[in-house]
């Protein structure tokens, strides 16, 4: 069983479509990340969080500690937010522990 | 904004050949480490250096792989032997410190091996 899973593993949206993707962890953790990765391969880091909420520009991550999930939400998305998004863990050491990502795709 | 430099960014290689890749991370960043995609999976830890010793290393990062840190900015992963398997993305990221999870990542090296 994966430690991190993630929901939905691909989703489609038109452009200005709010869109949640869900992450869930079945270990203790010290930290949960949000990173995206271009078509290209490239790793961009989005939120670490550890508690509550996190707010960048239209993106918003959350976390519940008590139930070991996590939402990442993108309001009035846009074609240049296809990507796919992963959530990762630290557990009790700085090594990150990936999910397998979602690949989204919005569409104009 | 400081990057994470990993070259090359694509190199195809004959199995049984050595192969070094090479990063240079943030330049007041203390921990640093490599992972690698298999195309169509997920990224997964390989190892973790801080001090100048592996911290922490995975059942993947057997005998045929070594990292070193050379000078003072070069952080590099050695294949000795490639297979077929070791064909994936590799990235590099580094951290200042475990007190604030800040992980930058390069753009990775796409190794095929032949």
């Amino acid at each position: 069983k994966n430690e991190v899973e993630q929901s939905p593993q691909n989703l489609t949206a038109q452009e200005g479509e709010f869109i949640t993707i869900n992450c869930s962890y079945s270990v203790g953790i010290s930290a949960l990340h949000w990173l995206q990765q271009h078509p290209g391969g490239g790793i961009v880091s989005l939120f670490m969080l550890s508690s509550g909420k996190k707010k960048h520009g239209r993106l918003i991550a959350t976390i519940n500690i008590q139930e070991k999930h996590s939402s990442l939400h993108i309001t009035a998305s846009h074609p240049r937010d296809s990507a796919v998004y992963i959530c990762a863990v630290n557990t009790n050491t700085d090594k990150l522990i990936f999910g397998t990502g979602t690949r989204l795709q919005v569409f104009p | 904004e400081p990057e994470v430099t990993q070259t090359p960014s694509h190199q195809v290689t004959q199995m049984g050949q050595e192969v070094i890749l090479r990063c240079v991370p943030i330049s007041n960043h203390l921990y640093f480490y490599w992972y690698r995609q298999i195309l169509g999976q997920k990224v997964e830890f390989l190892v973790s250096f801080y001090n100048n010793e592996i911290s922490e290393k995975s059942e993947i990062f057997d005998d045929q792989f070594s990292v070193e840190r050379p000078d003072g900015s070069n952080f590099t992963l050695k294949i000795r032997s490639t297979k077929l398997e070791d064909s994936a993305m590799y990235f590099c990221a580094s951290m200042s410190g475990p007190w604030d999870y800040g992980y930058t990542f390069g753009s990775g090296t796409r190794l095929t091996v032949v």
